[in-house]
C-alpha cells in the first residue's frame, strides 16, 4: 500500500541553523505531495505542496522539491526561527478517485534562542 | 471566519459514557474527514465521508460513528467511552480530488477517566 516515511525526531536545532526534515514515499501512481505544520494545541495547516515530479513547493522560507527518482519531498530551511518550533508532517495524495491522504507520523521540531 | 470549527475544544468525561464531537466547515467543501491523534502525535484516519459515500477505517471500533445532518457539518458520536479513546480528534476538510489540501480543525481533546 502507500506509504510517507519521515525522520525520527525531535529535530533540535539552535536559531538561524539550516533544518532539513527527510520524507520519502511509495505509491502506485503519481502522488502529490504536501507538508504540514501543526504548532502547539493547533489543527495541521498546510505549509506547502507540490503536485507533479520537479515541481518545488515553498512558503514562509520552507522550500521542498518532489523528486520522483528518488521518491523523495524534503523540507529545507536556511534560517530557522524559534517561531519554527512544531511538528511538521509529509503527506499523499492520489488522484483517480482516491482522495484520503497517507500521513508520515511527524517530526518535531525544537528550534533555541 | 473559521474555515473549519469543531466543539467542544476539550471533553473530560468517565469511563462508559457517550459522547459527541461537533464540527462545521464553511468552505464549501463536499468531503469531511475526522481523525485522531495520539499522544505521540500520530495521526490516524478514522472516517471519510462527503454526500454520497461513507468510508471508515476498518480498524476503528463500531463505537464510533460519524453523523452528517447536511454537507456542512459532520459530527462524531462515541459510544461507552474507554480509557484507551482518550486523544485529540481533528475534523478537517477538501474537495475530493486527490491534489486537494485538507483544512483541519483545531482539535478536540479527549480525556476519559
Amino acid at each position: 500500500g502507500d506509504s510517507v516515511t519521515q525522520m525520527e525526531g525531535p529535530v533540535t536545532l539552535s536559531e538561524e541553523a539550516f533544518l532539513t526534515i527527510n520524507c520519502t514515499y511509495t505509491a502506485t501512481g503519481y502522488p502529490s505531495l504536501f507538508w504540514y505544520v501543526q504548532y502547539p494545541g493547533e489543527g495541521l495547516q498546510l505549509l506547502l505542496k507540490a503536485t507533479k515530479a520537479d515541481d518545488k513547493g515553498s512558503n514562509k522560507g520552507f522550500e521542498a522539491t518532489y523528486r520522483k527518482e528518488t521518491t523523495s519531498f524534503h523540507l529545507e530551511k536556511g534560517s530557522v526561527q524559534v517561531s519554527d518550533s512544531a511538528v511538521y508532517f509529509c503527506a499523499l495524495t492520489l488522484g483517480g478517485g482516491s482522495y484520503i491522504p497517507t500521513f508520515g507520523r511527524g517530526t518535531s521540531l525544537i528550534v533555541h534562542p | 471566519d473559521t474555515a473549519v470549527s469543531q466543539t467542544p475544544k476539550y471533553l473530560v468525561t468517565q469511563m462508559g459514557n457517550d459522547k459527541s464531537i461537533k464540527c462545521e466547515q464553511n468552505l464549501g467543501h463536499d468531503t469531511m474527514y475526522w481523525y485522531k491523534q495520539d499522544s505521540k502525535k500520530f495521526l490516524k484516519i478514522m472516517f471519510s465521508y462527503n454526500n454520497k459515500e461513507l468510508i471508515i477505517n476498518e480498524t476503528v471500533p463500531n463505537r464510533f460513528s460519524p453523523k452528517s445532518p447536511d454537507k456542512a457539518h459532520l459530527n462524531l458520536h462515541i459510544n461507552s467511552l474507554e480509557l484507551g479513546d482518550s486523544a485529540v480528534y481533528f475534523c478537517a476538510s477538501s474537495l475530493p480530488s486527490g491534489g486537494d489540501t485538507q483544512y483541519f480543525g483545531p482539535g478536540t481533546r479527549l480525556t476519559v477517566l
